[in-house]
């Protein structure tokens, strides 16, 4: 099956620092997106981005659909950044999740 | 508020006792999904459901039922958990399966 594989698996930061999380799939993938599953467990959409690049505030993100990676990047994070991060991409219409990065910003 | 809810949000039950946990979309997505998220497996598909009265597997729907009498309505049934169904359920819907996904809040189980 497809393997999707999420780097840095973890990352710890003080608030204000700038990051890039990446996300590889190891065949391709449609409708790739980005969540945030904060310290509640919920499950937050922040990119619905299957090619190009989106911002949405202090988060941005870019999709090379062609070389079957993406990245998220954060920056001057903030402690309500703490959480695990995952992407998630569309094949047999089936969401397959990444391994995620488990964030923590302190003060 | 476009949203897609869950129902309870925690329960904690005794082997072998049916449960239903309820999900509710009110953005008329025809595909519907549940997941299980346990630590170290990640996120993994149950069943899903691409439209009214049309369900299917995903690939862990062993021991759980699902239904779709409803295009907003999608619940998930346990006719009898047992421990190894104790985990953090996720239900998610999409307009035809092929766009973005929206998540439910979340459901923990624990089965003792």
């Amino acid at each position: 099956g497809i393997q999707v594989e999420q780097s840095p698996p973890d990352l710890i930061l003080q608030e204000g620092a700038n990051s890039t999380l990446r996300c590889n799939f190891s065949d391709s993938v449609n409708n790739l997106q980005w969540f945030h599953q904060n310290p509640w467990g919920q499950l937050i959409n922040l990119f619905y981005i299957p090619s190009g690049t989106k911002q949405n505030g202090r988060l941005s993100a870019t999709t090379v659909a062609t070389e079957r990676y993406s990245l998220l990047y954060i920056s001057s994070s903030q402690t309500t950044d703490s959480g695990v991060y995952f992407c998630a991409g569309l094949r047999s219409d089936k969401l397959i999740f990444g391994t995620g990065t488990r964030l923590q910003v302190f003060p | 508020e476009a949203q897609v809810t869950q129902n309870p949000r925690y329960l904690i039950t005794v082997t072998g006792k049916k449960l239903t946990v309820t999900c509710s979309q009110n953005m008329n997505h025809e595909y519907m999904s549940w997941y299980r998220q346990d630590p170290g497996l990640g996120l993994r598909q149950i069943y899903y459901s691409m439209n009214v009265e049309v369900t299917d597997k995903g690939d862990v729907p062993e021991g759980y039922k699902v239904s779709r009498k409803e295009k907003r309505n999608f619940p998930l049934i346990l006719e009898s958990p047992s421990p190894n169904q104790t985990s953090l359920y996720f239900c998610a819907s999409t307009r035809m399966g092929r766009d973005e996904q929206f998540f439910g809040p979340g459901t923990r189980l624990t089965v003792l």
